[in-house]
């Protein structure tokens, strides 16, 4: 089956820095890589996805690249702010109605 | 915007006990699914369920745990004798049929405390 792994599992980063975290899969029949912020106590929220059609895709100050041959994907988070503290999940999926396989989570603290 | 609901949002049960886990996914949602997070680590998968049955399910998901959706609406797991192991955050969620994961969204999760 799949494995996600995601590196690194902690980052703390200055007000203003970027944030780079990177996921590998193991499955080359993944076509879907979400990327999700958790806060604490609270559920997994969706923040950007990618599929496996594009390379990058951007929102704001959140972009995901994806390279399909090497089986790996990153989220950057540029001008970092203190809300954008939380734990980070990636994972990945194939096909619509089917699992998604997570990583297991970067905790990013932004220190203003 | 629509929201998973899930019910209790914490439950405390005695080992051995048999406990049942309730979500209402997103009404147009066709494809439901549970997760769990023990404290500190990733989501794991546990089941997808479509058109009334289970379409996957992980090693996790053994004999102990079962769902159903008994009324159209809700859509349940239960677990039928809790052990230590089983204290976990629970997460229901649901998607749209269509063009891989349209709309995949959390609820807020049911945190299982087995004592």
């Amino acid at each position: 089956g799949e494995n996600v792994e995601q590196h690194p599992s902690t980052l703390s980063v200055q007000e203003g820095d970027s944030a780079v975290i990177k996921c590998t899969y193991s499955d080359s029949a993944s076509n879907y890589f979400p990327w999700y912020k958790q806060e604490l106590g609270k559920r997994p929220q969706l923040i950007i996805d990618i599929r496996s059609n594009v390379g990058e895709k951007k929102d704001q100050r959140i972009a995901v690249t994806l390279n399909k041959t090497a089986k790996h994907f990153s989220l950057h988070i540029t001008e970092t702010q203190p809300e954008d503290s939380a734990v980070y999940f990636c994972a990945a999926g194939e096909a619509a109605g089917n699992k998604l396989t997570f990583g297991g989570g970067t905790r990013v603290l932004v220190k203003p | 915007e629509p929201e998973v609901t899930q019910t209790p949002s914490h439950q405390v049960t005695q080992m051995g006990q048999e406990v049942i886990l309730r979500c209402v996914p997103i009404s147009n949602h066709l494809y439901f699914y549970w997760y769990r997070q023990i404290l500190g680590q990733k989501v794991e998968f546990l089941v997808s369920f479509y058109n009334n049955e289970i379409s996957e399910k992980s090693e996790i998901f053994d004999d102990q745990f079962s769902v159903e959706r008994p009324d159209g609406s809700n859509f349940t797991l239960k677990i039928r004798s809790t052990k230590l192991e089983d204290s976990a955050m629970y997460f229901c969620a649901s998607s749209e049929l269509g063009q891989g994961y349209y709309g995949y969204t959390f609820g807020s999760g049911t945190r299982l405390t087995v004592v």
